[in-house]
């Protein structure tokens, strides 16, 4: 168990629909990273929060969206859903500057159907 | 543009021997190389770690070793067991003036071991 816990574990919603994936980091971890694996491919860098505030963003397409709450807990919310969206989502989270290591969620398997 | 290539989709090893993993990159920003384990349903557990000043990193039965001349890193698992049959994914980061450590994954190699 990583103590990075993802809700839901998974999501099957039609094309044209909207889906929030929530994630809560270790504690004490600072850091929440989403990336998305999809079927043909390795993990992929979506969006990074920092204590808050967006950090770093990566590949993710505008229809996506991110927060990350006082809490530290972060939310992705995925918009006008396509096939291709089908994927799965995961979450890490570390401590930047004390250590590289990220520590993963189980993940949430989204269907778009 | 992959930055972080595993050119050997899979690997199978009988049991007792070494499993030898191995990664390639391209950009020698990358100050930090880990390796992840995953297993089906499951998300990627962190396995072991090298910076990119050292050339070799031991935990165990694992050890990483890093050629930043050749940008090529490799793991290896000795003695292999049936247990450590998952999907293994290289990735790499680097701070820079970004402040952010994001990690690029390689797509994976699928390691079996044999009983």
């Amino acid at each position: 168990d990583s103590g990075v816990t993802q809700t839901p574990k998974h999501l099957i919603t039609a094309t044209g629909q909207r889906v929030t994936l929530r994630c809560s980091p270790r504690s004490g971890d600072l850091s929440v990273y989403w990336y998305q694996q999809s079927l043909d491919q390795g993990l992929q860098f979506l969006i990074q929060y920092y204590n808050g505030e967006e950090r770093a963003k990566g590949n993710i397409l505008e229809r996506f969206s991110a927060q990350q709450f006082p809490d530290l807990h972060s939310e992705l919310n995925l918009s006008s859903l396509e096939l291709g969206d089908s994927a799965l989502y995961f979450c890490a989270s570390s401590v930047p500057r004390d250590s590289y290591e990220q520590y993963f969620g189980p993940g949430t398997r989204l269907t778009v159907t | 543009d992959q930055q972080v290539k595993q050119n050997s989709p899979s690997l199978s090893v009988q049991e007792g021997r070494i499993s030898i993993l191995n990664c390639d990159y391209t950009n020698s920003m990358f100050d930090y190389f880990l390796w992840y384990k995953k297993y089906p349903a499951e998300g990627p557990t962190f396995l072991i770690s090298i910076s990119s000043i050292k050339d070799k990193n031991e935990d165990g039965r694992f050890t990483v070793f890093l050629n930043k001349s050749a940008k090529h890193l490799s793991l290896h698992i000795v003695p292999s067991q049936p247990g450590d049959s998952a999907v293994y994914f290289c990735a790499a980061s680097g701070f820079g003036s970004s402040n952010t450590g994001k990690l690029i994954f390689g797509q994976g190699t699928t390691l079996q071991v044999k009983p």
